[in-house]
């Protein structure tokens, strides 16, 4: 599975959009983008995922560029429950094949200030 | 409801003592993940299962050891043989096989903070 790059720490105004940005320069063409959240001491949330389209869900938008080696996660009004550790990770996954294993990194630590 | 539970919540063992961490899905998952994270760090996959009576080591399997038997079941036995025991343990569970229009998302438990003194 490639291995990504994130900022280690961000900071937002609550109520303004916050764009967590991600860089996955070794990524394949079979790889999936997800993200997932961990607010403290509670197991992470999925969040999103893409393949090469950008996706929208009621939580957050995925903005992933044109050659897919880096996305961006859109949180569009931040909120102090959203002060959480984002992880983008990228993972193979072929149709009717198995999925691989599930690694994270170290993410971003995403402070909303009130 | 459907979900993934991890018992107990904390969990407290002398050195030296075998522990082993409950891990419980009703979420027709095939695949089963164990994961340990430390403070201010992400989280290491310890093992992995896609499939019941399957398992493959993770990038920390050392001291550890796991089985299924059940696919609704992933239990991790932390062993004496762990040199670093306290950690927050997180357990996870996805389908394993990516089909049409089904996601492949992991859904975690709430973890357990092993406390080995």
């Amino acid at each position: 599975d490639a291995k990504t790059t994130q900022p280690p720490s961000m900071d937002c105004a609550e109520g303004r959009a916050a764009n967590l940005p991600c860089n996955h320069s070794t990524i394949s063409g079979n790889e999936y983008v997800y993200w997932y959240r961990q607010i403290h001491s509670q197991g992470p949330q999925y969040i999103i995922h893409g393949l090469k389209n950008n996706e929208t869900n009621e939580m957050a938008s995925l903005i992933i560029t044109e050659d897919r080696k880096s996305s961006t996660l859109i949180l569009p009004h931040a909120t102090l429950r959203d002060t959480a550790v984002y992880y983008c990770i990228v993972r193979a996954e072929n149709y009717g094949g198995a999925t691989n294993k599930l690694i994270f990194g170290t993410g971003t630590l995403l402070a909303v200030q009130p | 409801d459907g979900g993934i539970t991890q018992s107990p919540k904390y969990l407290f063992r002398k050195e030296g003592q075998n522990v082993t961490l409950s891990c419980e899905q009703n979420l027709n998952h095939d695949a089963m993940y164990w994961y340990r994270q430390d403070p201010g760090q992400g989280l290491r996959l310890i093992y992995y299962s896609q499939i019941v009576n399957d398992f493959q080591k993770g990038d920390i399997a050392e001291g550890y050891s796991v089985s299924r038997e059940k696919k609704e079941s992933f239990p991790l036995t932390v062993t004496s043989a762990q040199k670093n025991p306290t950690a927050f343990y997180l357990c996870a569970s996805s389908i394993a096989r990516r089909q049409f229009n089904m996601n492949t998302e992991a859904f975690f438990g709430q973890g357990t903070r092993l406390t080995v003194v």
